[in-house]
């Protein structure tokens, strides 16, 4: 089964919302690290939150953990047409040299 | 600066055919590298991954072998293609396996 799983699976909000994505994971992690993907791409690098951290900043982005519920959230502020994307968590599954990656959320933005 | 580099970009095989999907890595050396598969609409299936040169780790049993001839190139063969190989494959690498990976374009494979 997939380590990590995020909630929803499908999110569509208005141009200028603030979108918030969650991840739950069944392992202890090292760290744990969003991607986005557009439509019929490679993903891309978001963020990455070490399992000491609590919560991480990049732009318009913050990430939250909680280690004691195996979870994570990805918010979005003022959102626009260009996130339209899926976007997914990954974790290292307590020190594996590889990553496990859940479903992904579809995110749309509608103008 | 470091890139990646996967192609071709879509391919259309007949089923029982070969394949062969090429991944290269420039700009560092000794990267972590990883064929992962996706199912329209879904997550990412790590297929293999490699740690070094000659090291290949196979996640699934499938119809598929991998293959690192070279530090930095990672090829994705099958000697029978079949129909449930269809899909999007990425090639990714990274530093190692708590660093981010920097993913390819994907190569779609339609199987006819």
């Amino acid at each position: 089964s997939q380590q990590g799983e995020e909630d929803p699976q499908a999110l569509s909000i208005q141009e200028g919302e603030n979108a918030t994505m969650n991840c739950s994971y069944k392992t202890s992690i090292n760290n744990l690290q969003w991607y986005r993907q557009n439509s019929g791409r490679g993903l891309v690098h978001l963020i990455l939150i070490r399992s000491n951290e609590r919560e991480k900043h990049s732009g318009r982005l913050r990430v939250t953990l909680d280690t004691s519920k195996k979870s994570s959230s990805l918010l979005i502020t003022a959102s626009r047409a260009a996130d339209t994307a899926s976007y997914f968590c990954a974790t290292d599954a307590g020190g594996a040299q590889k990553l496990v990656f859940g479903q992904g959320t579809r995110l749309t933005i509608n103008p | 600066s470091q890139t990646i580099h996967q192609w071709p970009a879509t391919l259309v095989q007949p089923v029982g055919s070969p394949l062969s999907l090429e991944c290269t890595v420039e700009g560092t050396s000794n990267p972590n590298l990883y064929w992962y598969r996706q199912a329209a609409g879904r997550g990412l299936q790590l297929l293999f991954y490699s740690v070094g040169i000659g090291q290949i780790s196979s996640e699934v049993p499938q119809n598929l072998s991998a293959s690192r001839p070279q530090d930095r190139q990672f090829i994705l063969s099958s000697k029978k293609l079949l129909l449930s190989d269809s899909g999007f494959y990425l090639c990714a690498w990274s530093v190692n396996s708590w660093k981010p990976q920097h993913f390819g374009d994907g190569t779609r494979l339609s199987i006819l």
